[in-house]
């Protein structure tokens, strides 16, 4: 099973907006919107950022949202904050008999 | 406040058993809705979700096939904790292993780890 394909990284100003895509195929991310998404800083556990591809969890900052159109799942941050620089992750549902959950390659993002 | 709190050791000797555990504060091993799960996280195979242990009046485990032959996913109700041991382990098995919750509802599996512990770097070395 493959992982979600992502960019090794994507960077941006403070105040500017940035998207992070994640693609997979109609078994994972195009046939099922369970698709999530997690932010890890250096050292830390990976959170939940957002769940069935565009919902926040409580305490989520609403400049974060979801989108999916086909097989390819985006992260969208608005109004960058140096404390959004972090490592992303997407993650879905898989109907591959080896397993239940893949998870993409990871996103550096930097604050310029 | 959900906590999960892990333990175990950081180095085993291949071949040897990695047995890890996560102790939950806030909620319940034995919940009918939430599952346990470990995940692990190292360099060359990125985040690899391993398996986990749910209780709907009576005890369920779901494992990778990665790992199935080699993997044992524990609850231990009277601790409020579940663990993990991972059998035969070579170099490869060398990564951060994460103890995280998911749920079971009434539609299904939500299929996002919403609860994760901080994580337990193991390294597989003589």
């Amino acid at each position: 099973q493959s992982a979600l394909t992502q960019p090794a990284s994507v960077s941006g100003s403070p105040g500017q907006s940035i998207t992070i895509s994640c693609t997979g195929t109609s078994s994972d991310v195009g046939g099922y919107n369970y698709v999530s998404w997690y932010q890890q800083h250096p050292g830390k556990a990976p959170k939940l950022m957002i769940y069935d591809v565009s919902n926040r969890p409580s305490g989520v900052s609403n400049r974060f949202s979801g989108s999916k159109s086909g097989n390819t799942a985006s992260l969208t941050i608005s109004g960058l904050q140096a404390e959004d620089e972090a490592d992303y992750y997407c993650s879905s549902y898989t109907s591959s008999s080896t397993l239940n959950y893949v998870f993409g390659t990871g996103t550096k993002v930097t604050v310029l | 406040q959900v906590q999960l709190q892990q333990s175990g050791p950081g180095l085993v000797k291949p071949s040897q058993t990695l047995s890890l555990t996560c102790a939950i504060s806030g909620d319940s091993v034995s919940s009918n809705s939430a599952a346990w799960n470990w995940i692990r996280q190292s360099p060359s195979r990125g985040l690899e979700w391993l398996g986990r242990t749910y209780y709907r009046s009576k005890w369920y485990n779901d494992y990778a096939v990665s790992v199935k032959s080699r993997i044992t996913i524990n609850p231990d109700t009277s601790k409020n904790q579940f663990s993990l041991q991972l059998n035969s382990v070579t170099p490869e098995d060398t990564a951060v292993y994460y103890c995280a919750r998911d749920w079971l509802l009434g539609g299904g599996w939500t299929w996002y780890f919403d609860l994760w512990g901080r994580g337990t770097l193991v390294t597989v070395s003589s």
